[in-house]
């Protein structure tokens, strides 16, 4: 059983198109998060939710919206896809703050052309 | 505000060699916890090790060994007897006792010769 998927892995799509990438974790956890890896390998922090609500939004463009239906699963929406928004995104998720590390989903590779 | 700098972009050592990856943070909180995660060249992240801000005990795992010393801000990471198998980037991260996010630092590349 995996602990957290993503779905897609890859996820290739021309300029202008608007996709989603789905998250779901089984591990009971009560947040979860949304990162960016650029090409250098940096992760950075979008979104996070805990138990569906909002609480961390860094400063991504309002193209991205995060939605989270239920505290297992957060979504990632992105609207007019751009050449810069190739990365690959990861999901993860942690059981509290603190002490508590992430389990990551292995990510999806987003390739705008 | 919370730092993490891992110096060494990238390290290339031959097979067998021990190899040091360095990690220095910033924090003005007292409670925190520090993380070492491994990313291989199949791309999923890998947990490897949590270390609290009162614990400065060495730990080793195996070939690993993870170096806290509060004195210096720094959790070194050091693979002894190296394998092509721990080529890798690896990543340091930080988490406030408050706070609702680790940050990590930029990674570094390790390569191992055979």
């Amino acid at each position: 059983d995996t602990a957290v998927s993503q779905t897609p892995k890859y996820l290739v799509t021309q300029m202008g198109n608007d996709k989603s990438i789905k998250c779901e974790q089984n591990l009971g956890h009560d947040t979860m998060y949304w990162y960016k890896q650029d090409s250098k390998k940096f992760l950075k922090i979008m979104f996070s939710y805990n138990n569906k609500e909002l609480i961390i939004n860094e400063t991504v463009p309002n193209r991205f919206s995060p939605k989270s239906p239920d505290k297992a699963h957060l979504n990632l929406h992105i609207n007019s896809l751009e050449l810069g928004d190739s990365a690959v995104y990861f999901c993860a998720s942690r059981a509290r703050r603190g002490g508590y590390g992430y389990t990551f989903g292995s990510g999806t590779r987003l390739t705008v052309v | 505000a919370q730092k993490v700098t891992q110096a060494q972009t990238e390290i290339s050592v031959v097979e067998k060699e021990d190899v040091t990856l360095d990690c220095v943070y910033e924090t003005r909180d007292t409670t925190y916890y520090l993380f070492w995660y491994k990313q291989p060249p199949s791309g999923e992240l890998v947990f490897l090790i949590r270390r609290n801000s009162f614990d400065e005990q060495n730990e080793i795992s195996g070939r690993y060994s993870w170096n806290f010393q509060k004195s210096t801000s720094s959790f070194n990471f050091t693979i002894t007897a190296s394998q092509v198998v721990d080529s890798a980037v690896y990543f340091c991260a930080l988490s406030e006792n408050r706070d609702d996010k680790i940050i990590f630092g930029k990674g570094t590349r390790l390569h191992i010769l055979p």
